[in-house]
């Protein structure tokens, strides 16, 4: 079964606007990725955020953990035409071996 | 340089075909994954090679067969393709064996078997 999940599955906002992703995972993890998929692409790394850590920050990316509630959230500030994709949360941890496990994603969709 | 590229892009089949996939990876990386994104966006693990040996063997139908000739390659070979085979199929690298380390995607091959 997928372990993350994303929510919502789609999003569409005005250029500018922040944009608020959310991902609940079922079991313990030692970290936790956000990808991006543009349509068509391969996914891409965007920031890993590791079990001990609560918030972490990349440009216009924040990502914040909470293990207790098993869930992450994933915000863009200032989004761009260019953000328009697909976001998926991934976990990595030691149910389920050598595996990263993906969620189902989240379809931005960023108008201009 | 493309640094995990994937061929073919495209593939059109019938049913029954045989078809093979070819992932290289040029970032140095022990460990290479395939995986199986359906027309819903969900992406399933299917099987990992570190190294050369198999290390991830997902519940796939023994239809489909990865073969890592050297740690910078990994193919997938998939026999008698049937219609719930289409999806796009990814290749990844990892630099790190376990418990998910940063994944680098190839740009996928979307199979269609009719």
């Amino acid at each position: 079964s997928q372990q993350g999940e994303e929510d919502p599955q789609a999003l569409s906002i005005q250029e500018g606007e922040n944009a608020t992703m959310n991902c609940s995972y079922k079991t313990s993890i030692n970290n936790l990725q956000w990808y991006r998929q543009n349509s068509g692409r391969g996914l891409v790394h965007l920031i890993l955020i590791r079990s001990n850590e609560r918030e972490k920050h990349s440009g216009r990316l924040r990502v914040t953990l909470d293990t207790s509630k098993k869930s992450s959230s994933l915000l863009i500030t200032a989004s761009r035409a260019a953000d328009t994709a697909s976001y998926f949360c991934a976990t990595g941890g030691n149910t389920g071996g050598f595996k990263t496990i993906f969620g189902a994603g989240t379809r931005l969709f960023v108008k201009a | 340089d493309t640094a995990v590229s994937q061929t073919p892009k495209y593939l059109v089949t019938q049913m029954g075909n045989d078809k093979s996939i070819k992932c290289e990876q040029n970032l140095g990386h022990d460990t290479m994954y395939w995986y199986k994104q359906d027309s819903k966006k969900f992406l399933k693990i299917m099987f990992s090679y570190n190294n050369k040996e198999l290390i991830i063997n997902e519940t796939v139908p023994n239809r489909f067969s990865p073969k890592s000739p050297d740690k910078a390659h990994l193919n997938l070979h998939i026999n008698s393709l049937e219609l719930g085979d289409s999806a796009v199929y990814f290749c990844a690298s990892s630099p790190q064996r376990g418990f998910g380390g940063e994944l680098f995607f190839g740009e996928g091959s979307r199979l269609t078997v009719l």
